[in-house]
């Protein structure tokens, strides 16, 4: 189906395991987007990507990884997690960086 | 200080009535304002966004920028009950447009009550 997908939609894990979220959209929109989202804080951005092979970091990209080797694709690492990664992921895509931006479903993380 | 404030609410307005969701800025030269919806559960979605100082109308929906005062708001007329969700002010800071690093507030919860 087309537009953005995450997976999985929700992921248990143990602190200091690596853990790899998907995101996937078929528009071939240039921008990506990753977010986390925890009560108290709002969404958070982390990373974001501007084409493919292009990264750059958030407000919050300590402890994540991402790259974008194709442009549908753009995964998020969670190199060794620890319980403050607990959090609902958001991926997100645009055509441009003047246009809206659409949400994936969320990824419900927790770390234990 | 935040860098977007919102009243976490919940705001209760009775059906059909006007709803006023606010949020101030701290980012003088902030370029870009946006409003988005988002149901218990479910992933944002955009309403509005504003560049413009004034009012600019969709629908029911009115939002309103201040740069001057450093807030925008968003207005809902003829509320329903289908409008109850949280809503979530985004602004981009001054070095970008569009919706680059987006910094978003808590949200403000509204309830419509029938």
């Amino acid at each position: 189906d087309a537009g953005i997908t995450q997976s999985p939609r929700y992921k248990i894990t143990e602190t200091g395991r690596q853990v790899t979220l998907m995101c996937h959209q078929t528009w071939s929109h240039s921008y990506m987007f990753w977010y986390r989202q925890d009560l108290g804080h709002g969404l958070r951005l982390i990373y974001y990507s501007a084409a493919a092979d292009i990264t750059d970091k958030g407000e919050v990209p300590d402890g994540y990884v991402v790259s974008r080797s194709k442009t549908e694709n753009f995964p998020l690492t969670l190199e060794s997690a620890t319980r403050s990664q607990t959090s609902v992921y958001f991926c997100a895509s645009s055509e441009s960086k003047n246009t809206e931006a659409f949400f994936g479903q969320g990824t419900r993380l927790t770390v234990v | 200080q935040k860098e977007v404030e919102q009243n976490s609410g919940p705001l209760s307005v009775p059906e059909g009535a006007i709803a006023s969701l606010n949020c101030t800025y701290s980012d003088r030269g902030s370029q870009s304002f946006f409003w988005y919806r988002q149901y218990s559960g479910k992933s944002p979605e955009l309403i509005m966004f504003i560049y413009s100082n004034g009012d600019k109308e969709d629908g029911r929906f009115t939002a309103q920028l201040n740069k001057a005062s450093q807030y925008v708001s968003l207005l809902i007329r003829d509320s329903q009950p289908s409008d109850s969700a949280t809503y979530l002010c985004a602004v981009n800071p001054r070095e970008n447009t569009g919706f680059q690093k987006l910094v978003f507030g808590t949200g403000t919860r509204l309830l419509v009550s029938p």
